[in-house]
């Protein structure tokens, strides 16, 4: 149990579906983050929510939108994506102003088909 | 910008021996420093950090060592067990920006 759940776990779409992402933490913490992890590559900062203000990564595709209705869960909606965005999503959360690590859920692993 | 990297992408070790991983970072200016494990199947799980103002960190079987003159962080196992077996990457911090290597894979060997 990491304190980070995400669901699902697997998830199969095609390009013109519309599908969303779920996280929750249950670990106090007041910031939450989406990484995108690809093969071979280190991973990929996608959004930020600080204290329910998003900062992005301003080379993610309008195609993925978060949504951060409290501290506690975070959401990505995704719509017309494309095959190379199959890749392993994954939800954390942290302390934003510590020094404090990162805590990661299982990740969802999406398939663009 | 930030390029973090691990020397090597593979790892195979005998189970007991000690393992050594190995990280470089670039970001002179980067002050917290963070080892992961990831197993199949799972996310990165947190093993041990260090801040800039130290130079090393033990934990549970875990040593990291921080050498900011040449930009070097290292992850060393005590006495590898089969259950070590997983990818391992190190991640360091500016303010509240992460940057992340690729990761190793440790391969503990019977």
């Amino acid at each position: 149990e990491t304190g980070v759940t995400q669901t699902p776990r697997h998830l199969v779409m095609g390009m013109t579906n519309k599908k969303s992402l779920k996280c929750e933490q249950h670990l106090g913490h007041n910031a939450m983050y989406w990484y995108k992890q690809s093969a071979k590559k280190p991973l990929e900062l996608m959004f930020v929510y600080s204290l329910e203000e998003r900062v992005e990564n301003n080379s993610v595709p309008s195609r993925f939108s978060p949504e951060c209705p409290n501290s506690s869960h975070l959401f990505l909606h995704l719509h017309t994506l494309q095959p190379e965005d199959s890749a392993l999503y994954l939800c954390a959360s942290s302390h934003r102003h510590n020094d404090s690590p990162l805590h990661f859920g299982n990740g969802t692993r999406l398939t663009v088909t | 910008g930030e390029s973090v990297g691990l020397h090597l992408p593979t790892l195979s070790v005998q189970e007991g021996d000690n393992s050594i991983i190995n990280c470089a970072y670039s970001n002179s200016a980067s002050d917290y420093f963070i080892w992961y494990k990831q197993e199949s199947g799972k996310g990165p799980q947190f093993i041990i950090d260090i801040r800039s103002n130290m130079d090393k960190r033990q934990g549970q079987r875990v040593t990291v060592l921080l050498n900011k003159t040449v930009k070097h962080l290292s992850l060393q196992i005590a006495a590898t067990q089969p259950g070590d077996s997983a990818v391992y990457f190190c991640a360091d911090s500016t303010g509240n920006q992460f940057y992340f290597g690729t990761g190793t894979s440790l391969t503990v060997i019977p």
